[in-house]
């Protein structure tokens, strides 16, 4: 089967570092999206990974290791803003989007 | 990066009618588009895929007479949830793709269905 698996909650203090990691076993890989989603709004994109290593985007890192089915997004210099649930999200061979259940990030002051 | 425009954002409607949301690729041609539902605390759960022109592929468990999908053309595509029910009130997701590989799907605003 396949299966996305990413932490349920975690909890950071503002101006911290976070880092929420993503493993997946899917039929086929072809590519690895994070997003974002505020509660009672739809996903906004973060990143996609295709090729190993990090992506930097600003604040927000993604990493890919696809030979061990592992991903991480890292978020720097936290902002009370950045509380919301992050999606890890994997293109199978048929270029089906599975999703992972979620990330609820709570930031402290 | 490109719009999608779900609409409408937030509809009420009595138990037995339908209603129809759209979803409209601004400024790409969509040639896939992707049916989501959301329950409270849960997950995106992928409806039905749908490509331009053809029928929409439905995922186990999921009524295609209920939830009639419609993608006429590379911007739009409809869903219409039929004779509604109250346990078809959720947050329903649209999202579009381009039809080159390896691109990203980006989303709708989303739109919450209350069934009363």
């Amino acid at each position: 089967g396949q299966n996305i698996d990413q932490p349920t909650e975690m909890t950071a203090t503002e101006g911290a570092i976070v880092q929420i990691n993503c493993t997946y076993q899917t039929s086929g890989f072809n590519g690895l999206f994070w997003y974002q989603q505020h509660a009672g709004e739809a996903p906004t994109f973060l990143s996609y990974n295709v090729l190993d290593g990090l992506e930097e985007k600003g604040r927000f890192s993604s990493f890919l290791s696809r030979s061990k089915g592992y991903s991480y997004l890292l978020l720097k210099e936290l902002q009370m803003k950045d509380s919301a649930s992050y999606l890890c999200a994997v293109l199978d061979s048929n270029y089906q989007l599975i999703w992972g259940a979620g990330t609820k990030l709570i930031i402290k002051p | 990066g490109a719009v999608v425009s779900q609409h409408p954002s937030r509809v009420i409607c009595k138990s037995g009618t339908s209603v129809k949301i759209e979803c409209r690729s601004l400024d790409f041609q969509a040639t896939t588009m992707f049916w989501y539902r959301q329950f409270p605390k849960q997950s995106l759960m992928l409806m039905a895929t749908s490509n331009e022109g053809s029928k929409a592929t439905y995922e186990q468990g999921v009524e295609k007479d209920k939830f009639l999908i419609n993608h006429a053309s590379l911007t739009l595509s409809t869903l219409t949830v039929t004779s509604a029910h109250p346990e078809d009130s959720s947050f329903y997701i649209c999202s579009a793709k381009d039809g080159r590989e390896n691109t990203e799907a980006f989303f709708g605003q989303g739109t919450r269905l209350t069934v009363v």
